[in-house]
């Protein structure tokens, strides 16, 4: 069965750095990919989605990507906020009918 | 917020307790889904309703009835919970295949 890998539980990093955060998957390559952001005490909220023919997406200081060769995508923040600080959790597609698998999420702590 | 909404935010329930957790949608989706979400664990996806025809459930155990009267309302009913079941309960909806997924705040469970 699919499993999805989040490079690490916790991340911290400068204000203005450049955070990455890594998702793995060890099975089928999926049709598509996304990232979620996730506040504590609060549902997540979708931010960005990929798909299998696209090797790069952004979204104003967003970057994700997606390599099926290597069953990875890369979550990029470029000049990180506080604000920032969150969870990050990226899920994909299982092919059924409405069902995503999501990893364990990695949380981000941009300090100032 | 996200036009998903859940009540109660929180509630506390002894094990021989029923009681139901609401959601409700105003996005016009046709999809509707329960997530239980545990400290330290990935999203795990309980019941989708798509159509309001349920098309999942995940081996949850039969103590969690799930219900969706229409595309706008998904209800979960509990009953004789265990301490283990304590958990955030997050409601989420979706419209085409793409399946982006957006989530309510949750219901914070907790069973004494």
């Amino acid at each position: 069965s699919q499993k999805i890998e989040q490079n690490s539980e916790a991340l911290n990093i400068q204000e203005g750095k450049t955070a990455t955060l890594t998702c793995n998957y060890t099975n089928y390559s999926p049709a598509y990919l996304q990232w979620y952001r996730q506040d504590p005490g609060r549902g997540p909220v979708f931010l960005l989605l990929i798909r299998e023919n696209e090797k790069e997406k952004r979204k104003e200081r967003l970057k994700v990507t997606f390599d099926t060769t290597l069953k990875q995508s890369l979550f990029h923040i470029t000049a990180s906020q506080p604000a920032d600080s969150a969870t990050y959790l990226c899920a994909l597609e299982t092919g059924n009918t409405g069902k995503l698998i999501f990893g364990q999420g990695t949380t981000l702590q941009v300090k100032p | 917020e996200t036009g998903v909404t859940q009540t109660p935010r929180h509630l506390v329930m002894g094990m021989t307790n029923k009681k139901s957790l609401k959601c409700e949608q105003h996005l016009g989706h046709n999809a509707m889904y329960w997530y239980k979400q545990s400290a330290k664990k990935p999203l795990e996806l309980m019941f989708v309703y798509s159509l309001e025809e349920r098309v999942e459930n995940n081996s949850v155990p039969s103590r969690f009835s799930p219900e969706c009267p229409n595309s706008s309302h998904l209800f979960l009913h509990l009953h004789t919970l265990q301490p283990e079941d304590s958990a955030l309960y997050l409601c989420a909806s979706s419209l085409g295949h793409e399946n982006t997924q957006y989530f309510g705040p949750g219901t914070r469970l907790t069973v004494l």
